[in-house]
């Protein structure tokens, strides 16, 4: 049981270049959610799809773009990279509705030159 | 909406002390309070978790208290081990909602 899958480990951009993050589960989960982490910020949430065909902005949206693919997938888009975008992506998932932690992907790293 | 707040931001201890860190959460309505452990160079792994209708919960070497009237929780770890090293994260999570407040994490040092 894979859980959340994350590609790629790691990527290094140039600025204005743009790429996708890619993020699966294979729980059945039917919330997905996108996050930054910052040295000294915590986790910021970036995007959720609280169930499949459903996508909400997070608290830092800007310069990103989501899709639910399926049940399974959620993409992380970054249409033109910039150094403020330099940061651990994380995806996560979690059973619909109240009382559920959610389970995290291992991340990717982003660097944006 | 809901903020939480994480105390102390880093924390060393002996091994084999105890290490307890604790949350404060402002919204009310929030029934559902689990912690995360993040390793270096890994995503937050669920550790515990505890629910309003409950005061503490228990498992092995690690707790978790709830304070409802004073909107506190604690996480306390027995007999650290060099391996418990990792950032702590709290979250709280309000009945009508489906996502999760993040605290800004905890680093923990064990000193072998």
């Amino acid at each position: 049981n894979a859980g959340v899958t994350q590609t790629p480990k790691f990527q290094v951009l140039k600025t204005g270049q743009s790429m996708t993050l890619q993020c699966a589960q294979d729980m059945n989960h039917n919330s997905m959610y996108w996050y930054r982490q910052d040295p000294g910020m915590g986790l910021r949430l970036i995007y959720y799809s609280a169930s499949e065909g459903t996508t909400d902005k997070g608290e830092v949206p800007n310069g990103y773009n989501v899709s639910r693919l399926n049940k399974r997938e959620f993409s992380l888009r970054l249409e033109s990279a910039a150094p403020s975008q330099t940061s651990v992506y994380f995806c996560a998932s979690s059973e619909a509705g109240w009382g559920y932690g959610y389970t995290f992907g291992s991340g990717t790293r982003l660097t944006v030159v | 909406g809901e903020n939480v707040e994480q105390h102390p931001s880093t924390l060393s201890v002996q091994e084999g002390d105890s290490a307890v860190i604790k949350c404060t959460y402002s919204d009310s309505a929030s029934n559902y309070f689990p912690w995360y452990k993040q390793e270096l160079g890994k995503g937050p792994q669920l550790i515990i978790d505890i629910r309003s209708n409950v005061g503490e919960k228990k498992d092995q070497r690690i707790a978790v208290t709830l304070n409802k009237t004073a909107k506190h929780f604690s996480l306390h770890i027995t007999e650290t081990q060099p391996e418990d090293s990792a950032v702590y994260f709290c979250a709280a999570s309000p009945q009508n909602g489906n996502r999760l407040a993040f605290g800004k994490g905890n680093q923990v040092v064990v000193i072998p």
